[in-house]
């Protein structure tokens, strides 16, 4: 899998949207964007995942710029059990690799 | 909603002793993995499974290791003989397809396992 990079850690203030960064300038034309997060004691989970356009879900959005190189996972409103570790992975053809993830702390 | 179901949730277990950690994937699911994590540190792949066989393997995954769909709906890891360093939070995730990136990942909730 292509490599990412996100910031270590980001904080938040509750009901604020946030705005997590990946870059990933080494993607190929069949990797797929996706975002996992990992709650305190808790699997990974689902959270988005994207080609080319820009994807929205209950979750969250994912805004992917148009040379690829990087994405934007976008909480609307950041919520006390939205802290968690994100993680932005590429995927192709291969199996799911995860990097360190950025720990997203939100602040009441 | 369909969930991956693991078990044991926490298992000790003495040094050099046989561990077998069971998953039950979501049923139309074909792939399967796991993974594990060691407390604070990040998720690491150690295999992955597919129509019986293994398809990919991490260099973690050596040879006390092994992976089993005994029937059609379990998916095991097997560690024969377990090491102080193999504690650790073991994740077994499966998914539709795994063709394309398009398919996402469902993980259970995890085994935790500490050998002492």
């Amino acid at each position: 899998d292509a490599k990412t990079t996100q910031p270590n850690s980001m904080e938040s203030n509750e009901e604020e949207p946030v705005h997590l960064p990946c870059n990933h300038s080494t993607i190929s034309g069949t990797d797929y964007i996706h975002w996992y997060r990992q709650l305190p004691s808790q699997g990974p989970e689902y959270v988005i995942h994207g080609l080319t356009s820009n994807v929205n879900n209950r979750m969250a959005s994912l805004a992917i710029a148009e040379d690829r190189k990087s994405s934007t996972l976008i909480l609307h409103r950041a919520t006390l059990r939205d802290a968690a570790v994100y993680y932005c992975i590429l995927t192709g053809f291969g199996d799911m690799r995860f990097g360190a993830g950025t720990r997203l702390t939100v602040k009441p | 909603e369909p969930e991956v179901t693991q078990t044991p949730s926490h298992q000790v277990t003495q040094m050099g002793q046989e561990v077998i950690l069971r998953c039950v994937p979501i049923s139309n699911h074909l792939y399967f993995y796991w993974y594990r994590q060691i407390l604070g540190q990040k998720v690491e792949f150690l295999v992955s499974f597919y129509n019986n066989e293994i398809s990919e393997k991490s260099e973690i995954f050596d040879d006390q290791f092994s992976v089993e769909r005994p029937d059609g709906s379990n998916f095991t890891l097997k560690i024969r003989s377990t090491k102080l360093e193999d504690s650790a939070m073991y994740f077994c995730a499966s998914r539709e397809g795994g063709g394309s990136g398009a398919n996402v990942l469902t993980f259970g909730a995890g085994s935790r396992l500490t050998v002492l």
